[in-house]
């Protein structure tokens, strides 16, 4: 199983909404990350855990909490987000952070919508 | 600080045909590693190739190839044989060994379109 996967694949929230974002992988691998895509962009790195310890934060808003309950799983929390906000949230996983050769394999993507 | 550049914004090629997009970067460190991502339409990110910045031998994985200059800091991608299913949008990635833990630092992109 090479799969990372998410849910939900679309979400549209209001601002003083409280939702959150799932992302599941079952190859065994040590790190995982949260980023953020908006349109023809490249993703930028949001959090990176290591296992299951968060490493990096790279200065996010704290309305963005993620959150790893064990070394399959990755939840991102969102809570009073702002329109700005809106935009394509990849999660992706590597065997571990320590290699630079390891290959990170991306989900498909939460599509979130802030009105 | 590492930086990853992507000077074509668009390109278009005929099916069938070899097509080249160019990446440069810049970092100060001397063993790193390159990669080239493919992000189809509403689908996800794919590695593609991978290249060591150590090996000289250039990376390639079936149609897919790469001419890595490291004095020139120039890691360019070619297709051969494009195919309508590699249209996409390609992203350039460099990851350095000592200072960039777990960051890739990605190109603004290249997006690539296939013609029957």
């Amino acid at each position: 199983d090479t799969e990372v996967t998410q849910t939900p694949k679309h979400l549209v929230m209001g601002m003083t909404n409280k939702k959150s974002l799932k992302c599941e992988q079952h190859m065994g691998h040590r790190a995982m990350y949260w980023y953020k895509q908006k349109a023809k962009k490249p993703p930028e790195l949001m959090f990176v855990y290591s296992y299951e310890k968060l490493s990096i934060n790279e200065s996010v808003p704290s309305r963005f909490s993620p959150e790893c309950p064990n070394s399959s799983l990755l939840n991102l929390h969102l809570h009073a987000l702002q329109p700005e906000d809106s935009a394509l949230y990849l999660c992706a996983s590597s065997q571990d952070r320590e290699r630079s050769y390891n290959e990170q394999f991306f989900g498909p993507g939460t599509r979130l919508t802030v009105l | 600080a590492q930086t990853v550049t992507q000077s074509q914004p668009e390109m278009s090629v005929q099916e069938a045909e070899t097509v080249t997009l160019s990446c440069t970067y810049d970092t100060s460190e001397n063993n790193y590693y390159l990669f080239w991502y493919k992000q189809p339409p509403s689908r996800q990110m794919i590695l593609v190739i991978r290249q060591e910045a150590y090996k000289q031998q250039n990376a390639t994985e079936n149609r897919f190839s790469v001419n890595f200059q490291k004095a020139a800091k120039s890691f360019s991608l070619k297709i051969s044989d494009s195919q309508l299913g590699d249209t996409a949008m390609y992203f350039c990635a460099l990851r350095e060994y000592e200072t960039s833990g777990s960051r890739l630092t990605f190109g603004e992109g290249t997006q690539l379109t296939v013609n029957p």
